[in-house]
């Protein structure tokens, strides 16, 4: 089963507002990474946490840890249009070498 | 950055034909490489982790002789999908986690969507 679930499973928003979704995780991890995905397409890692750190930032992204918790959650700030597409977090398990992905929050931007 | 180059981008075939995807580590050498599949609005779904040399580890539920993995080099992977039929329809993506360095993200491929009449 998957590992990580997501929540909102959509999110629709208007442009300029920020973007919350929140993940959740079953297993002890190494880290905990947010991909985005474009219809159709490949997904893009976005941002990479570790098991001992709490938070991160790059750019308009916020990504925070919770282990106690087994949660995470990735904030847009300054929303786009461009940011629309799908979001998966995805948890690097102790002990295991590959990634297990959550269900995924699609995210609207609307103009 | 690095680049994964997955084809084709979409493929059509009819039922009983089999279907071979390629995934190319383009600048980097990618010991492992897995492949996803997703449907409609949904998450990926891992099928197996493919490793340069070995034989590939499925999982649950996934039928080895249906989806058929080769990993001959450090840049390239292959899934055939063998007798394809409709319910074989889905997008299929590969990823590849780099030999050293930067090894703990992955990197994604385009995706190819395959179509199964």
């Amino acid at each position: 089963s998957q590992q990580g679930e997501e929540d909102p499973q959509a999110l629709s928003i208007q442009e300029g507002e920020n973007a919350t979704m929140n993940c959740s995780y079953k297993t002890s991890i190494n880290n905990l990474q947010w991909y985005r995905q474009n219809s159709g397409r490949g997904l893009v890692h976005l941002i990479l946490i570790r098991s001992n750190e709490r938070e991160k930032h790059s750019g308009r992204l916020r990504v925070t840890l919770d282990t106690s918790k087994k949660s995470s959650s990735l904030l847009i700030t300054a929303s786009r249009a461009a940011d629309t597409a799908s979001y998966f977090c995805a948890t690097d398990a102790r002990g295991a070498q590959k990634l297990v992905f959550g269900q995924g929050t699609r995210l609207t931007i609307n103009p | 950055g690095a680049v994964v180059s997955q084809h084709p981008s979409w493929v059509i075939c009819k039922s009983g034909t089999s279907v071979k995807i390629e995934c190319r580590s383009l600048d980097f050498q990618a010991t492992t490489m897995f492949w996803y599949r997703q449907f409609p609005k949904q998450s990926l779904m891992l099928m197996a982790t493919s490793n340069e040399g070995s034989k590939a580890t499925y999982e649950q539920g996934v039928e080895k002789d249906k989806f058929l993995i080769n990993h001959a080099s450090l840049t390239l992977s292959t899934l055939t999908v063998t007798s394809a039929h409709p319910e074989d329809s889905s997008f299929y993506i590969c990823s590849a986690r780099a030999n050293r360095g930067l090894n703990e993200k992955l990197f994604f491929g385009s995706g190819t969507q395959l179509s199964v009449l």
